[in-house]
C-alpha cells in the first residue's frame, strides 16, 4: 500500500501562481500516473490533470502538472490565478491492486 | 454521451448493509479496458476510493474496508452495484460511481453522487 500526501491549504492573490504537492510513500511517483481534480462543494469532481501533465480538453493551460523523482512528488501548478481556480483538490494514483487520492488541498484565492 | 447515476437509500441504521447501484449508458463494462469504481467524500473530508470492477470482472478493494464490500455488475442492465456491509455513522458520506475508459486512466466521467447517511 502507499499514500499521497497534500498541503492542507495554500493561498495566493488572483493572477499569481500557485503549486500543490503530492508526495507519495510506499513506492516511486513515476511508476504510476498521477491525476489531479478540481472538486467543488456539492459537484462531482472534474480532471484537470492525468497521466502526470496531460490536460483534458476545456481545461486552460493555466493548469499544468509535473513530477519529481527525487523528491517523489507530483506538483500541479496554476498560474494566472482566477477567482473560479478556488476549490479543493486531490491527486490520486494507483498500484496493481488499489488506488489511491491524497487528502486534498484548499486553494484559497485571495 | 456517458452518464452515471447513482442510486440507493438517503438513510441507512447502523449495522445495516447498504446497496448502491449506478446506473450508466454511453459505454460497455465489457469493452476492453473499461472500469467503474466507487469513491466516497464524507462531510468536510477526503475522497475515499472504494472499489472498482473492470470490463473482464475482475474486482479491486479499498484494503481497509474490504472486508465489507462487494462490487458486482450486471451487464444487461448497464449496472454496478456496491454492497458494504455492518454500516456506522463513520460510513455518512456522499458515494460517487466514475468511469474510466482503460485501467489505470483517470476517472473521466462521474455521476452526481448519492448522500447517505448512517443514523439509528
Amino acid at each position: 500500500n502507499f499514500m499521497l500526501t497534500q498541503p492542507h491549504s495554500v493561498s495566493a492573490y488572483p493572477g499569481k501562481t500557485v503549486t500543490i504537492s503530492c508526495t507519495r510513500s510506499g513506492g516511486s511517483i513515476a511508476s504510476n500516473y498521477v491525476q489531479w481534480y478540481q472538486k467543488r462543494p456539492g459537484s462531482a469532481p472534474t480532471t484537470v490533470i492525468y497521466e502526470d501533465t496531460a490536460r483534458p480538453s476545456g481545461v486552460p493551460d493555466r493548469f499544468s502538472g509535473s513530477v519529481d523523482t527525487s523528491s517523489n512528488s507530483a506538483s500541479l501548478t496554476i498560474s494566472g490565478l482566477k477567482t473560479e481556480d478556488e476549490a479543493d483538490y486531490y491527486c490520486q494514483s494507483h498500484d496493481i491492486t488499489t488506488r489511491v487520492f491524497g487528502g486534498g488541498t484548499r486553494l484559497t484565492v485571495l | 454521451q456517458i452518464t452515471l447515476k447513482e442510486s440507493g437509500p438517503t438513510l441507512v441504521k447502523p449495522t445495516q448493509t447498504l446497496t448502491l447501484t449506478c446506473t450508466f449508458s454511453g459505454f460497455s463494462l465489457t469493452s476492453t479496458g473499461v472500469a467503474v469504481d466507487w469513491i466516497r467524500q464524507p462531510p468536510g473530508k477526503a475522497l475515499e476510493w472504494l472499489a472498482l470492477i473492470y470490463w473482464d470482472d475482475d474486482k479491486r478493494y479499498s484494503p481497509s474496508l474490504k472486508n465489507r464490500l462487494t462490487i458486482t455488475r450486471d451487464t444487461s442492465k448497464n449496472q454496478v452495484v456496491l454492497t458494504m456491509t455492518y454500516m456506522d455513522p463513520l460510513d455518512t458520506a456522499t458515494y460517487y460511481c466514475g468511469h474510466k475508459a482503460n485501467t489505470y486512466g483517470h476517472f473521466d466521467y462521474w455521476g452526481q453522487g448519492a448522500l447517505v447517511t448512517v443514523s439509528s
